[in-house]
C-alpha cells in the first residue's frame, strides 16, 4: 500500500522555467511533509518542508504547496537551473498509534532541466 | 561538521555470510531510521528507533536487525543476506524526540551499496 504517491517518474524542464513537481498522499494522519533532493552517489538531501497547518512554504527558488482536501502537495521551482537536475523525494511523516513516528516516503520524480 | 556517516560505501558478499552496516551521527539526534532504495519503490523504510534501546519496525523488517545501545549509532545487522537484499541502504537521523517538531528533517547518509551473490 503506497501510502505516497509521486506518478511521474520523470520530467524535463527549460532552463529559466518553472518546474513543478507532484505529490498525492493517502493517509490523512500524515501531518509534516518535506521535499529531498538526491543526486547520484550521495544520499537524499532535505530541502524544504511544509507542517499541515500551513498551505504554503517559501523558500528561495522552492516554494512548497499542500492541499489537505486533495491530499496533494507540490513542489515549485522557479527558475529552474541545470543544477536542479537530479531526483526529487517526496516525504510525509505522522504518529504512530503506539507513539512513535514514522516518515513515509514516494518513488521520486528524476527531474531534467534542459540548458 | 554535522553529518550522518555509514560504513561501508561498497560491500559485496556471499548468501548467509553475516554482516553488519555502521551507521553513526554527531548532531545528538534521538530519531535514527534505516531505508533502502530500490528502482521503481524508492525509499522503504526498515527500522527506526526514537531513542536509546528503542527500535520499531518499519515497512520492510524481515532478514534485518537493529540495535541503538548508544544515541550515535544505530548499526544495520545481517544475519544471514540473500540476494534480495541486494540494494542500496541509507541511513538517517533527526532531531525528533519525544515532542512533535516542525523541524525535524531527516538527515542522510551517504549511502552503502549492497550486493548479495
Amino acid at each position: 500500500d503506497q501510502q505516497v504517491k509521486q506518478n511521474s517518474p520523470s520530467l524535463s524542464v527549460q532552463e529559466g522555467r518553472i518546474s513543478i513537481l507532484n505529490c498525492d498522499y493517502t493517509n490523512s494522519m500524515f501531518d509534516y511533509f518535506l521535499w529531498y533532493k538526491k543526486y547520484p552517489a550521495e544520499g537524499p538531501t532535505f530541502l524544504i518542508s511544509i507542517s499541515s497547518i500551513k498551505d504554503k512554504n517559501e523558500d528561495g527558488r522552492f516554494t512548497v504547496f499542500l492541499n489537505k482536501s486533495a491530499k496533494h502537495l507540490s513542489l515549485h521551482i522557479v527558475p529552474s537551473q541545470p543544477g536542479d537536475s537530479a531526483v526529487y523525494f517526496c516525504a510525509a511523516s505522522r504518529s504512530t498509534t503506539s507513539g512513535t513516528y514514522k516518515y513515509i516516503f514516494g518513488t521520486g520524480t528524476r527531474l531534467k532541466v534542459l540548458a | 561538521e554535522a553529518q550522518v556517516t555509514q560504513n561501508p560505501r561498497y560491500l559485496i558478499t556471499v548468501t548467509g555470510k553475516k554482516l553488519t552496516v555502521t551507521c553513526s551521527q554527531n548532531m545528538n539526534h534521538e530519531y535514527m531510521s534505516w531505508y533502502r532504495q530500490d528502482p521503481g519503490l524508492g525509499l522503504r523504510q526498515i527500522y527506526y528507533s526514537m531513542n536509546v534501546e528503542v527500535t520499531d519496525k518499519g515497512d520492510v523488517p524481515e532478514g534485518y536487525k537493529v540495535s541503538r545501545k548508544e544515541k550515535r549509532n544505530f548499526p544495520l545487522i545481517l544475519e544471514s543476506p540473500s540476494p534480495n537484499q541486494t540494494s542500496l541502504y541509507f541511513c538517517a537521523s533527526s532531531l525528533l524526540g519525544d515532542w512533535r517538531g516542525w523541524d525535524s528533517p531527516l538527515h542522510f547518509g551517504n549511502g552503502t551499496r549492497l550486493t548479495v551473490t
